[in-house]
């Protein structure tokens, strides 16, 4: 267990749709990312939030949006949903290195959120 | 941004050790490369991380050569369980300059008894 937790586990919506999936960080991590991982594929990875901004984006249109909260817990918000934003999206937690210090950053994955959009 | 390639799937038996290669031709000198494994509809498990050289941990050993252009995970004695998907992934999450991160494609590895 990573102490990551993802809501709901299972989903289903239609196109058009919005979406909002939640994450809580293991305890103590202040930085969260999230992946989308379509069947048969690697995660891809879509933004990550550190104490609350967000801080690198991968290729994702503007629809995919996400929070973070002062408790480090985050969601991820996706508008206007389409049939390819069916997939496995995952959280990760980590603890950068305060000060800089270490180069390791290692990511803790929650367990997922299968979305379906019909 | 490092692309990386695996090989898609591979095959074992129990008790062999197994050495899983991965090409990452235009790793950047931030980019550190991590190793997970995932079972179906799981999150992927941290197995071990590295910069250079080797990486040893209780379950598996990482080689990194001086080019750092390529990476070999190594599972010694594997057993059934170790039937997984393992992913690859080259990039710099620090906090400080977060880069977009890009995982392989995977690969398939089965353990036979």
């Amino acid at each position: 267990e990573t102490g990551v937790t993802q809501s709901p586990t299972h989903l289903i919506k239609t196109r058009g749709q919005q979406v909002t999936l939640r994450c809580s960080s293991q305890s103590g991590h202040n930085t969260v990312s999230w992946y989308q991982q379509a069947l048969g594929q690697g995660p891809q990875f879509i933004f990550q939030y550190y104490r609350e901004e967000e801080n690198g984006r991968g290729n994702f249109p503007p629809r995919f949006s996400g929070l973070q909260f002062p408790n480090y817990s985050s969601e991820l918000n996706v508008n206007a949903l389409e049939l390819d934003d069916s997939a496995l999206y995952l959280c990760a937690s980590s603890l950068p290195p305060e000060g800089g210090g270490g180069r390791f950053e290692t990511q803790y994955f929650g367990p997922g959120t299968r979305l379906l959009v019909l | 941004l490092a692309k990386t390639t695996q090989p898609i799937s591979m095959d074992s038996y129990e008790g062999q050790e197994v050495n899983i290669t991965c090409s990452h031709n235009n790793i950047a000198t931030n980019d550190y490369i991590t190793w997970y494994q995932q079972f179906p509809s799981q999150g992927p498990r941290f197995i071990i991380q590295g910069y250079k050289t080797k990486v040893t941990n209780e379950v598996a050993s990482l080689f990194i050569p001086a080019d750092r252009k390529s990476s070999t995970l190594s599972l010694p004695r594997v057993s059934l369980s170790d039937t997984a998907v393992y992913y690859c992934l080259v990039g710099d999450i620090r906090r400080s300059s977060a880069s977009k991160i890009i995982f392989g494609s995977g690969t398939r590895l089965s353990i036979r008894p």
